[in-house]
């Protein structure tokens, strides 16, 4: 099962910030926090992740919280493109495992 | 540079026959994990190869298998296909050294049960 719990939809106005949430009580002190995202039809895009400091790249920013149980997906300044489900996962850093295991993630629906 | 590519993107097959999906890491990737995505649900492990082993299994039966070639590319076998195997196949690739670093996907291969 997913360590994870998601809001199963959210809307956002083009131009504006979107905010995804995500829960993540149980996670361990060396899992990561990783965000993806797929688009209608498409393949699974890495977005980001951290370990407990926050991230910034050039799709978005990722804030965790001191206590590790929770973090925000930002996306600045969305467009229709950014349209997706988004899935936050969390995984751990040792023996090269590939297992990331996905809810059933956040449904952003950006509106013009 | 390409990403993952795989194939065949569609396909449709009929209850008990067998299926091979293939799949083309990133370049400079040598590990292969595949993914099953039923329809409205999120993807789910099925198992991992690197140095043409499977390293890793998810809770899948054995009718799935797969296999890894010295080039890095892999295939995922299913035989005697049932209706609930239809779905979204993803192949991911990445350095396994670099051991947090992020799964690259490829588009997918959409297999169709009849």
């Amino acid at each position: 099962d997913a360590k994870t719990t998601q809001p199963p939809s959210m809307d956002c106005a083009e131009g504006r910030a979107a905010n995804l949430p995500c829960n993540h009580s149980t996670i361990s002190g060396n899992e990561y926090v990783y965000w993806y995202r797929q688009i209608h039809s498409q393949g699974p895009q890495y977005i980001i992740h951290g370990l407990k400091n926050n991230e910034t790249n050039e799709m978005a920013s990722l804030i965790i919280t001191e206590d590790r149980k929770s973090s925000t997906l930002i996306l600045p300044h969305a467009t229709l493109r950014d349209t997706a489900v988004y899935y936050c996962i969390v995984r751990g850093s040792q023996g090269g495992s590939e297992k990331l295991v996905f809810g059933k993630g956040t449904k952003l629906t950006v509106n013009p | 540079d390409a990403g993952v590519t795989q194939s065949p993107t569609h396909l449709i097959k009929t209850r008990g026959q067998q299926v091979t999906l293939r799949c083309s890491p990133k370049s400079g990737h040598d590990t292969v994990s595949w993914y099953q995505q039923a329809l409205g649900q999120g993807p789910q492990f099925i198992f991992q190869y690197y140095e043409e082993e499977e390293r890793q299994r998810g809770n899948f039966p054995d009718r799935f298998s797969g296999h890894q070639f010295p080039n890095y590319s892999s295939e995922l076998n299913v035989n005697a296909l049932l209706l609930g195997d239809s779905a979204l196949y993803l192949c991911a690739s990445r350095y396994r050294l670099r051991g947090t670093g992020e799964l690259f996907f490829g588009e997918g291969s959409r297999l169709t049960v009849l």
